[in-house]
């Protein structure tokens, strides 16, 4: 199993709601990964989890909450968004987190925030 | 921190033809180089890498070159066909004890039929 499945797919709330991202990996990995893309641009990291700890925030803002209940687990908790947070959020899962090792991306969530 | 430039943004091809993309990096650290294509609304997936102590890697119609001196590597795509229509990121780390991978401005490549 090389798959990174992310739920749900697509998601639009309004800025007071709160809803949850999910990421699940089944390869064993060690490192998971939330990145942010905005059409035609490249992902931008935003969270860093080292086994099952969180080692990078790339100075993101409150509203997005990170959180690994288990070495497969990765959810994004968001709450009071702005619409310029609608994007596409990536997850993605490597070996362990930097070295050379390959990032095997999740499809996506598609956030849309009215 | 690391900063990666790529050129061109935007790139078409007739199929059959050569397609050559290049970026730049600035810290002299980084030792590992991969190159990511995603297709219109899909994930962005590895389709080949190279790492500091090779200067060339081939995997049939695909291969990077690396310069470490000039501190810049490309990707070379041959007899180029219509589903490598898609955007191309490369990207840098500088290994071991830095977890974040830097990404280019990506290429968007068009092949023509």
């Amino acid at each position: 199993d090389t798959e990174v499945t992310q739920t749900p797919k697509h998601l639009v709330m309004g800025m007071t709601n709160k809803k949850s991202l999910k990421c699940e990996q089944h390869m064993g990995h060690r490192a998971m990964y939330w990145y942010k893309q905005k059409a035609k641009k490249p992902p931008e990291l935003m969270f860093v989890y080292s086994y099952e700890k969180l080692s990078i925030n790339e100075s993101v803002p409150s509203r997005f909450s990170p959180e690994c209940p288990n070495s497969s687990l990765l959810n994004l908790h968001l709450h009071a968004l702005q619409p310029e947070d609608s994007a596409l959020y990536l997850c993605a899962s490597s070996q362990v987190a930097g070295g050379t090792g390959e990032l095997f991306f999740g499809e996506g969530s598609r956030l849309t925030v009215l | 921190g690391e900063n990666v430039e790529q050129h061109p943004s935007t790139l078409s091809v007739q199929e059959g033809d050569s397609a050559v993309i290049k970026c730049t990096y600035s810290d002299s650290a980084s030792n590992y180089f991969p190159w990511y294509k995603q297709e219109l609304g899909k994930r962005p997936q590895l389709i080949i890498d190279i790492r500091s102590n090779v200067g060339e890697k081939k995997d049939q119609r695909i291969a990077v070159t690396l310069n470490k001196t000039a501190k810049h590597f490309s990707l070379h795509i041959t007899e180029t066909q219509p589903e490598d229509s898609a955007v191309y990121f490369c990207a840098a780390i500088a290994g071991f004890g830095n977890e974040k991978l830097t990404f280019g401005t990506g290429t968007r490549l068009t092949i023509i039929p």
